[in-house]
């Protein structure tokens, strides 16, 4: 069972649709940031939020942290076909040195 | 780029066989942890270093070990291989052990047994 639930596992939207992507626990973290990995590449972080009701915006890329610091959203408008990739959310709670990943959201934009 | 390096990129072994994974963390990080991405099982936690000290552990196997040298680069050590050991290795890196633990990782290590 995975600590971080994504949702939903795979995503198709056509290139300028808006999309929404969603990690939820029923653990507390102190931190949470979102990766976006290519196939075959390393995952890049995106953005790191560590107060609960936090949102952070990176260009058409919003990043909303959860009051109770147990989910988190990601959402993109209107989405480019750069923006296809494997999204992770991943999570620290307090005293835990290791990250926990969900199981991923893959996103397709089709032009 | 993320500043950690890893090598070998690609990696064909045979069953049985042993292995070392090579990791240089960003310049200045303390903290080297190794993950393990395969298809069916995502991106699992095997171990983490600081500062040459095993920190935190994963669900590594025992037939896996890793090690941390002063230069602070990391080893990860796979022997008597499986097939199921097929996967993506990462390795990342992290300045310090505090509050938001973000992680930088590299082009990973494709590790594929016959």
């Amino acid at each position: 069972t995975q600590l971080l639930e994504q949702s939903p596992q795979f995503l198709s939207i056509q290139e300028g649709e808006n999309l929404t992507v969603y990690c939820n626990s029923s653990s507390v973290f102190s931190s949470l940031q979102w990766y976006r990995q290519e196939p075959g590449e390393g995952p890049v972080l995106l953005v790191t939020v560590v107060t609960g009701g936090e949102v952070k915006k990176l260009k058409r890329l919003t990043f909303q942290f959860g009051d109770a610091r147990k989910d988190s959203s990601l959402h993109i408008t209107a989405a480019q076909t750069g923006d296809t990739g494997l999204y992770l959310c991943a999570g620290s709670r307090s005293n835990d040195y290791k990250l926990s990943f969900g199981a991923g959201t893959t996103v397709t934009v089709r032009a | 780029d993320s500043g950690v390096t890893q090598t070998p990129k690609h990696l064909i072994t045979a069953t049985g066989q042993r292995v070392t994974l090579r990791c240089s963390p960003r310049s200045g990080d303390l903290s080297v942890y190794w993950y393990q991405q395969s298809l069916d099982q995502g991106l699992q936690f095997l171990i983490q270093y600081y500062n040459g000290e095993e920190r935190a552990k994963g669900n590594i196997l025992e037939r896996f070990s890793a090690q941390q040298f002063p230069d602070l680069h990391s080893e990860l050590n796979l022997s008597s291989l499986e097939l199921g050991d097929s996967a993506l290795y990462f390795c990342a890196s992290s300045g310090t052990s505090g509050r938001t633990n973000e992680q930088f990782f590299g082009p990973g290590t494709r590790l594929t047994v016959l």
